[in-house]
């Protein structure tokens, strides 16, 4: 299958800093997805991006759909505890239903 | 509030006994559903893409006749691990296009553990 790297595998931030993240591959997706999935429970969307070059918000967090439409950003600015959680993002090729999922980052936020 | 509902949340079997999970969307049709098997601080492990009337296409490893789908509906699909064994114990996620658009929605997950 496809696969998609995100970085950084990890972080530990201070309450209060931004924070960013990226998912990269090496095709080329039509749609990029970016989840947050806390312990036990199923992931969240967060934002949904399907352009190239979009630039789309929710609240404090932010999500760019890159040019070369084959890597996506995350940033999360003013982190808040309840921001701890991992991370997807995940991509959709032009045909098919199936999204190829990152293999996510881990935030923790201390206090 | 929640688009997918994915039933039950957790469960405990004996090692040999079958376990059926349900995933149904809510207030609108999935002809295409997605199974997927989570280990501890890993990504999600796509098993299976669930299709409404017809056959799931399994993916490569995963087999079949252990993990049977069946999609009767337009808006339940089940996942029933047979003979469970307790390498099966993990936590299981069913998913679903949204009204054919290009996002998808997730239940909140199963976990199993099998002693």
């Amino acid at each position: 299958g496809q696969q998609l790297n995100q970085s950084p595998q990890s972080m530990f931030i201070q309450e209060g800093e931004d924070v960013s993240m990226n998912c990269t591959s090496s095709s080329i997706f039509n749609t990029w997805l970016w989840y947050k999935q806390d312990p036990g429970e199923g992931p969240v969307l967060l934002i949904a991006l399907y352009k190239a070059g979009e630039l789309t918000s929710n609240g404090r967090l932010t999500a760019q759909f890159g040019i070369t439409r084959k890597d996506s950003f995350l940033n999360i600015s003013a982190s808040i505890p309840s921001d701890v959680g991992i991370y997807f993002c995940a991509g959709q090729l032009g045909t098919g239903n199936q999204f190829y999922f990152g293999t996510g980052t881990s935030l923790t936020v201390i206090p | 509030g929640a688009v997918v509902s994915q039933h039950p949340s957790w469960v405990i079997c004996k090692s040999g006994t079958s376990v059926k999970i349900e995933c149904r969307s809510l207030d609108f049709q999935a002809t295409t559903m997605f199974w997927y098997r989570q280990f501890p601080k890993q990504s999600l492990m796509l098993m299976a893409t669930s299709n409404e009337g017809s056959k799931a296409t399994y993916e490569q490893g995963v087999e079949k006749d252990k993990f049977l789908i069946n999609h009767a509906s337009l808006t339940l699909s089940t996942l029933t691990v047979t003979s469970a064994h307790p390498e099966d114990s993990s936590f299981y996620i069913c998913s679903a296009n949204f009204r054919g658009r290009r996002i998808q929605y997730f239940g909140a997950g199963t976990r199993l553990s099998v002693l």
